[in-house]
Parts: structure tokens; C-alpha cells; sequence
């Protein structure tokens, strides 16, 4: 059974840095084909994938924010970190971990997320 | 980046009609597409993937069609469970893209 779960602080202060911990268990990210991603969703808008991580230690990241993005993975741990550097209102979300399918860069399991609020 | 553009933003329909929910991306994605269900205060759900393959455990009323560009989920007879709001997202290429989402509500 695949599960993820994400953890964090809850409140963060403009120019902070937060670090998100995504751990997860019924599959090794030191199999092949595994890779995990980051999402976020501010509250009433859309989703925004943040970054990916994969098997191999390959990253990606978005485009927007890539100079804020750190992704990295510990394996023995079974988990996955996300940082983002100088947070600001606009950062806050509800930030989800999701596993990728390995049959078609879908995201088939998904954390229940986590609310981050950035505010002084 | 590739934009993903959902029509309708929102529509209204009765237990057991049949729906359609349209995505366009900017540029040809082959078919690396995903369809998502989200329910308030919920995570997203897996509905479909590579633009026409039913996830393990969706029900076979939710069907989805299309490849390049444009893109259709369709739910063939809607059921109290399926109000929610949908999403789109292309995997051809970085960055991963959602659509802005359908809200599908009761009329």
C-alpha cells in the first residue's frame, strides 16, 4: 500500500526559508522508474507542480521558481525535502507530495497535504 | 511553458446526464495527459492517464479522449459523488502544467 504524508511548520515569516518533509512508504525511491514531485495550491485557486525528484537523484524544477526550489531525497529514510528560500504571502498553499506513475508521468498517490501560511 | 486551458470554468448538470469537460494545451502534447478529481479540503485523485486510460479503481462511467492539443473528459452519467472539480495536467515536457479546473456543480 502507497502512502505519502507531508510535514512542516504550519506559519512562516516573509523572507524565511521553509523545508518540507515528504515521507512515504510501499515503494523505494532507489528503484528504478520511481520519482516523486512536489505541488502546491493556494487557497480557492488551481494546482502548480513545484519540482520532481527521481531514482537516479535526476531534478526538475518550475520554471518560475527554480532559483527558490531545492529538492533533494534520503533514501534509507524514505523520504523526500523540499526548501524554498525568501517565502511571502503569495507562497502560501497547501503543499502536496505526489508519487509519479511510472506508466505515464501521472500522479497517482498523493499526500494529504499541508497548509503553509506565510505571514508576519 | 505549455498553458492548459479547461472549458467550461464551471457547469451545472443533474444526476445522470452526461458531461463534458474540454482541456487545450498551447502546443502538441502528444497524449501525456492526466484528469484529476479534487474534493473540498481533499488531495487531488488520479482519474486518467495518458489521455485515455482508466486509473485502477474509476469507475467506467469516466472516460477521456484526445492527443496533440485538445483534450476530453467525459463522465457518461453523473452520480452524487462525481460533484467535485477537475483538472487537467500535461507530463509532455517541464514544467508539468495543470489546467485551471471545472467545477462541476448540482443543478
Amino acid at each position: 500500500q502507497v502512502t505519502l504524508k507531508e510535514s512542516g511548520p504550519a506559519l512562516v515569516k516573509p523572507t524565511q526559508t521553509l523545508t518540507l518533509t515528504c515521507t512515504f512508504s510501499g515503494f523505494s525511491l532507489s528503484t528504478s522508474a520511481m520519482r516523486v514531485s512536489w505541488i502546491r495550491q493556494p487557497p480557492g485557486k488551481a494546482l502548480e507542480w513545484l519540482a520532481r525528484i527521481d531514482w537516479d537523484d535526476d531534478k526538475f524544477y518550475s520554471s518560475s521558481l527554480k532559483t527558490r526550489l531545492t529538492i533533494s531525497k534520503d533514501t534509507s529514510k524514505n523520504q523526500v525535502v523540499l526548501t524554498m528560500t525568501n517565502m511571502d504571502p503569495v507562497d502560501t498553499a497547501t503543499y502536496y507530495c505526489a508519487r509519479i506513475s511510472v506508466s505515464g508521468y501521472s500522479f497517482d498517490y498523493w499526500g494529504q497535504g499541508t497548509l503553509v501560511t506565510v505571514s508576519s | 511553458d505549455i498553458q492548459m486551458t479547461q472549458s467550461p470554468s464551471s457547469v451545472s448538470a443533474s444526476v445522470g446526464d452526461r458531461v463534458t469537460i474540454s482541456c487545450r494545451a498551447s502546443q502538441g502534447i502528444s497524449s501525456w495527459l492526466a484528469w484529476y478529481q479534487q474534493k473540498p479540503g481533499k488531495a487531488p485523485k488520479l482519474l486518467i492517464y495518458a489521455a485515455s486510460s482508466l486509473q485502477s479503481g474509476v469507475p467506467s462511467r469516466f472516460s477521456g479522449s484526445g492527443s496533440g492539443t485538445d483534450f476530453t473528459l467525459t463522465i457518461s452519467s453523473l452520480q452524487p459523488e462525481d460533484f467535485a472539480t477537475y483538472y487537467c495536467q500535461q507530463a509532455s515536457s517541464f514544467p508539468y502544467t495543470f489546467g485551471q479546473g471545472t467545477k462541476l456543480e448540482i443543478k
